[in-house]
């Protein structure tokens, strides 16, 4: 099946400063991927679509200034949290699609981001 | 607007079936997808459906009836191992996945 890599798995960082979170896709090209947050005890949150050479497409109330999103290749998309603050201590999860028509969404494993 | 509805929690017993229950509300239909996710971990595909009735895989099984915007997810033989939040998702008109709450599952010895 198709495999999604997210680097780094955990990251403890001191408010105020930027954190880059790399999704891959080791075994197919991703022309799509997505970036969600997910907080304790509640559903998966989607922050935007990432497409393969063109700029990310944000959720209604997610700061695109806050999430960097590039995606610069088929197999690569960085998430990156500017000037983190504790309330963005979170859970990111990114997915890959391997097609418009199927939809079915390959999970990376996710980052564990705790921001003092 | 788009609505995707799953009960909140459920609780069942170790060898025992339990149905958990989605209904939704979304601006076309391209398919509907069920996910599992344990605490701390990212949600791993259990099933698609994206014609009417019954798609079995294992001890797990997956209705769809596109009439009546409902599927379910059934799970036979309960282990403590199935203890986790069950996703559902529908691919919308715009081939968007819309993603229900999740639906937490305990189950006890």
């Amino acid at each position: 099946g198709a495999v999604v890599s997210q680097h780094p798995s955990r990251v403890i960082c001191k408010s105020g400063t930027s954190v880059k979170i790399e999704c891959r896709s080791l075994d197919f090209q991703a022309t799509t991927m997505f970036w969600y947050r997910q907080f304790p005890k509640q559903s998966l949150m989607l922050m935007a679509t990432s497409n393969e050479g063109s700029k990310a497409t944000y959720e209604q109330g997610v700061e695109k200034d806050k999430f960097l999103i590039n995606h610069a290749s088929l197999t690569l998309s960085t998430l990156t949290v500017t000037s983190a603050h504790p309330e963005d201590s979170s859970f990111y999860i990114c997915s890959a699609r391997l097609g418009r028509a199927y939809n079915e969404q390959f999970f990376g494993p996710g980052t564990r981001l705790t921001v003092l | 607007g788009q609505n995707i509805d799953q009960p909140t929690e459920m609780t069942a017993t170790e060898g025992a079936i339990v149905q958990i229950n989605c209904t939704y509300q979304t601006s076309g239909f391209n398919g509907l997808f069920w996910y599992q996710q344990h605490a701390g971990e990212a949600p791993t595909f259990l099933s698609y459906n994206v014609l009417d009735g019954l798609e079995e895989k294992g001890r797990f099984s997956s209705f769809l009836s596109r009439s009546k915007g409902y599927s379910y997810l059934l799970l036979k033989e309960l282990q403590m191992k199935d203890s986790a939040s069950y996703l559902c998702a529908v691919t919308d008109s715009n081939y968007q996945l819309i993603w229900g709450a999740g639906t937490k599952l305990i189950i006890k010895p």
